[in-house]
């Protein structure tokens, strides 16, 4: 079946560090990719996606490139602020069959120090 | 409104009690999800609405759980003689089709606390 495995959190930074989080996932066939995003208080909010292979998505700084070869999806962000402390949830979407639902990353829990 | 809600926010009950969960998926969605998210599962996939068809309840972790969805739209989760293992927050999204690539919008959840 599906999985993805990401970075365990928590992972503390100061502000304007780079910012990397570790996706790698299992899948058959082309599956689309998500990051999202839960901010404190807040509900899942998409931060970015791709849907093919070396397709990149970016979005507030944030970027992540489809590898089909690495089977990854890391986040990166160059210069992390403190308004990024978040919790962070790689995932992603089969093409195949009638499956349309997500299936999700544990988190990875990030806090930004000024 | 343009996002999806649910209802209650929280929801506190005993043991054994049964409870109803609401979903309103953002207007025009074909597509409506349950997940669930809790401490020592993550977050889990539950069942899945799209259109007219029959439900994929793939998901669903035991026959105490079932969902409905009226008119294509609002949508009703509903767990009988709850345990405490049932304690988690029970998320919706909705999509405009099923496609692999479209973005799920969530709600922001219902906290179920079983006593």
């Amino acid at each position: 079946g599906n999985s993805v495995t990401q970075m365990e959190g928590p992972v503390t930074l100061s502000e304007e560090a780079f910012l990397t989080i570790n996706c790698t996932y299992t899948a058959t066939g082309y599956p689309s990719l998500f990051w999202y995003v839960q901010y404190p208080g807040e509900g899942l909010q998409l931060l970015l996606k791709a849907t093919k292979a070396d397709d990149k998505g970016s979005n507030k700084g944030f970027e992540a490139t489809y590898r089909k070869e690495t089977t990854s999806f890391h986040l990166e962000k160059g210069s992390v602020q403190v308004s990024d402390s978040a919790v962070y949830f790689c995932a992603l979407r089969s093409d195949l069959g009638s499956a349309r639902q997500l299936t999700f990353g544990s988190g990875t829990q990030l806090t930004v120090l000024p | 409104g343009a996002g999806v809600s649910q209802s209650p926010s929280n929801k506190v009950t005993e043991k054994g009690k049964d409870v109803e969960l609401r979903c309103d998926p953002i207007s025009g969605h074909t597509a409506l999800y349950w997940y669930r998210q809790s401490l020592g599962q993550g977050l889990e996939f539950l069942i899945y609405f799209q259109g007219n068809s029959a439900p994929d309840k793939s998901g669903l972790p035991s026959d105490r759980f079932s969902a409905e969805r009226t008119g294509g739209s609002v949508s009703t989760l509903t767990i009988q003689r709850t345990q405490q293992e049932d304690s988690a927050v029970y998320l919706c999204a909705s999509s405009l089709v099923g496609l692999a690539g479209d973005e799920q919008f969530f709600g922001p959840g219902t906290r179920l606390t079983v006593l």
